[in-house]
């Protein structure tokens, strides 16, 4: 257990509605980074927030958002769904920024668009 | 672009061997090289990780190699175990404004490890 909660663990949507997806990170840990893993594209990077700022953007559309709240938690929302959104997203934490420690990855949410 | 790429895609082993990946990248700024491994319903679990500071990291049957010139490394897993057997993904950290944040993936290696 790597000590990063991710809520929930799966979630069955239809085409154009909105969901949230949580995340817990580890205790103390003040990064929280956002992946989307799919069959053809792999491990995705999607955003960065360290202590409740946006720190880094990765390929994530502008349909999808995310914050971090004061006590670290984050959300990542995902708005007008298609089915090619329909994937594994992964919550990862690390203590400070990847420059001096490491990220631990959740359990993941698994996401289905029907 | 900054690219990953990983190889070989699939392995197979008999229990006691050894296993060798092979990671290549593309952005010489890169300077972090964790290691992941996925059982299937799982996440990502870090399993060892190097940094461009040092060639080589032992942790007991698992090592990581590290050849900043020619800008690969590897994973190699000694006296493989049923356990071992999982998808295993290499990452580069991106450089750059908000890239250094930022892990690229390869594609991924499934290890079978044969009883």
């Amino acid at each position: 257990d790597s000590g990063v909660t991710q809520t929930p663990k799966h979630l069955i949507t239809a085409t154009g509605q909105r969901v949230t997806l949580r995340c817990s990170p580890r205790s103390g840990d003040l990064s929280v980074y956002w992946y989307q893993q799919s069959l053809d594209q792999g491990l995705q990077f999607l955003i960065h927030y360290y202590n409740g700022e946006e720190r880094a953007k990765g390929n994530i559309l502008e349909r999808f958002s995310a914050q971090q709240f004061p006590d670290l938690h984050s959300e990542l929302n995902l708005s007008s769904l298609e089915l090619g959104d329909s994937a594994l997203y992964f919550c990862a934490s690390s203590v400070l920024d990847l420059f001096n420690t490491e990220a631990f990855f959740g359990q993941g949410t698994r996401l289905t668009v029907v | 672009g900054e690219n990953v790429e990983q190889h070989p895609s699939t392995l197979s082993v008999q229990e006691g061997d050894s296993a060798v990946i092979k990671c290549t990248y593309s952005d010489s700024a890169s300077n972090y090289f964790p290691w992941y491994k996925q059982e299937l319903g799982k996440g990502p679990q870090l399993i060892i990780d190097i940094r461009s500071n040092v060639g080589e990291k032992k942790d007991q049957r698992i090592a990581v190699t590290l050849n900043k010139t020619a800008k690969h490394f590897s994973l190699h897993i000694t006296e493989t175990q049923p356990e071992d057997s999982a998808v295993y993904f290499c990452a580069a950290r991106g450089s750059g404004e908000g890239g250094y944040n930022k892990l690229i993936f390869g594609a991924g290696t499934r290890l079978a490890v044969h009883p």
